[in-house]
């Protein structure tokens, strides 16, 4: 089992459409929880960052942290040609060893 | 305030040749990450240091890669020999400390023919 599994996609939605990003993680100690955008041939930028458990919003992204379930994801209101990118999803272990884990990253279309 | 430093951008080698990428962290950052991301991959961490100290290194590749970070601002990542299987680009990170966000270079894309 991967440390932090995605599903790698491509994931196509309908512009103005919600999208889903989903990530699963193995191990239950993890304490901080990262969303990266990653366009094609650059590096990874920071989208949101959760540490608790329940939703977070800023715009029109709102991440949602489920620790019991070992389950974070990632949902894109009103989505946009622009936000069509590679979506990292990052563990962080913490408790010591604050090693981040990355998936390989969902592939996202949004289709005009 | 600058970004996180990487160069060469670009860099085509032969295999057994070596090669050396430099990364210059935002400042402040007490922490420096580099990792390797391999097309169609997330990036995999290679090391880690906190100041000029190595916190990780578990994932590095210590017969051909090493890497340093004297006086705990620059860093250098080598690579000798390459292989084939190098290819990949190579990300320089920093935050402020362990736990903290990671804020990425640009990166230096590798080919080895």
């Amino acid at each position: 089992q991967k440390e932090v599994e995605q599903n790698s996609g491509p994931l196509s939605v309908p512009e103005g459409a919600i999208a889903s990003l989903n990530c699963t993680y193995s191990d239950r100690v993890s304490q901080s929880f990262f969303w990266y955008r990653q366009y094609s041939g650059k590096s990874p930028e920071l989208i949101m960052s959760i540490y608790s458990n329940g939703d977070k919003e800023d715009g029109r992204f709102t991440a949602q942290l489920n620790k019991a379930s070992q389950y974070v994801s990632l949902l894109i209101r009103d989505s946009q040609p622009s936000d069509s990118a590679t979506y990292l999803c990052a563990v962080n272990k913490g408790r010591g060893t604050y090693k981040y884990i990355f998936g390989t990253g969902t592939r996202l279309k949004v289709l005009a | 305030e600058a970004g996180v430093a990487q160069s060469p951008r670009y860099k085509i080698i032969e295999k057994r040749q070596s090669v050396a990428f430099w990364c210059n962290p935002i400042s402040g950052h007490a922490t420096l990450y580099w990792y390797q991301q391999i097309l169609g991959q997330g990036p995999k961490l290679l090391i880690q240091f906190q100041n000029n100290g190595v916190v990780d290194d578990s994932q590095l590749p210590k017969d051909r890669f090493s890497a340093e970070r004297l006086k705990g601002v620059d860093s250098t990542l080598k690579i000798q020999p390459a292989k084939l299987e190098d290819s990949a680009v190579y990300l320089c990170a920093s935050s402020l400390g362990s736990g903290n966000i990671q804020y990425f270079g640009a990166g230096t894309r590798l080919s080895v023919l």
